[in-house]
């Protein structure tokens, strides 16, 4: 069964820290995609990431940087020098090759960074 | 500017009451989604349509309806049938229903009950 687990719930840090937040999926499919998303106290998500089951590269966007391994099923996310703007809901999620498009989310990490 | 609302952002429901939640984009995006998200938990696939006329249930469809009439439009009914409806609906859209299709979400509607 398809599944996205963000073991950490919630994560507290100081400003200027670096954190990585965690995220493992089960697929028995080849074809997949993952996704990460940021959710401001707002409440819109907004998009951060994509990536296919094919492409192992590391990318790295300012001082977001994501590291996905398919050994280990993980997607996880690193923020480096962080910032109190970075203080949201991150949510990690899976696409699969069902072609319905639907996602299956994790159930969040709540990062909080302090000034 | 191309994009998604929903409305109302908040909406107050009485007990046995009907309420449809309002979700719109100018992305023109093929496909249309609707989540529900509770405290704490991440976001579970309601309902979702790849094409106009055409609709499928997701994850947690019971006490729900939708319709896709046009293109830009993707209502959710929450009905009486819908015992705990009290969380936060989150829209979404992508450029067509694939595997590979990054979807692109509404600012929300909270819904409360009465």
């Amino acid at each position: 069964a398809q599944k996205v687990t963000q073991a950490q719930t919630e994560i507290s840090v100081v400003e200027k820290e670096d954190v990585t937040l965690d995220c493992v999926y089960e697929t028995r499919d080849t074809t997949y995609y993952l996704f990460w998303y940021k959710q401001p106290p707002s409440g819109e998500l907004v998009f951060l990431i994509r990536r296919n089951s094919f492409d192992e590269q590391n990318e790295i966007s300012g001082r977001y940087s994501w590291n996905f391994q398919k050994s280990t099923s993980s997607f996880n996310f690193t923020i480096t020098a962080s910032q109190v703007v970075d203080s949201a809901v991150y949510f990690c999620a899976l696409s699969e090759a069902d072609n319905t498009g639907k996602l299956i989310f994790g159930q969040g990490t709540t990062l909080q960074v302090k000034p | 500017d191309g994009g998604i609302t929903q409305s109302p952002k908040y909406l107050f429901r009485k007990e046995g009451q009907n309420v449809t939640l309002s979700c719109e984009q100018n992305l023109n995006h093929d496909a249309m989604y609707w989540y529900r998200q509770d405290p704490g938990q991440g976001l579970r696939l309601i309902y979702y349509s790849q094409i106009v006329n055409d609709f499928q249930k997701g994850d947690i469809a019971e006490g729900y309806s939708v319709s896709r009439e046009k293109k830009e439009s993707f209502p959710l009914t929450v009905t009486s049938a819908q015992k705990n409806p009290t969380a936060f609906y989150l829209c979404a859209s992508s450029k067509e229903g694939w595997v590979k299709e990054t979807q692109y979400f509404g600012p929300g509607t909270r819904l409360l009950v009465l």
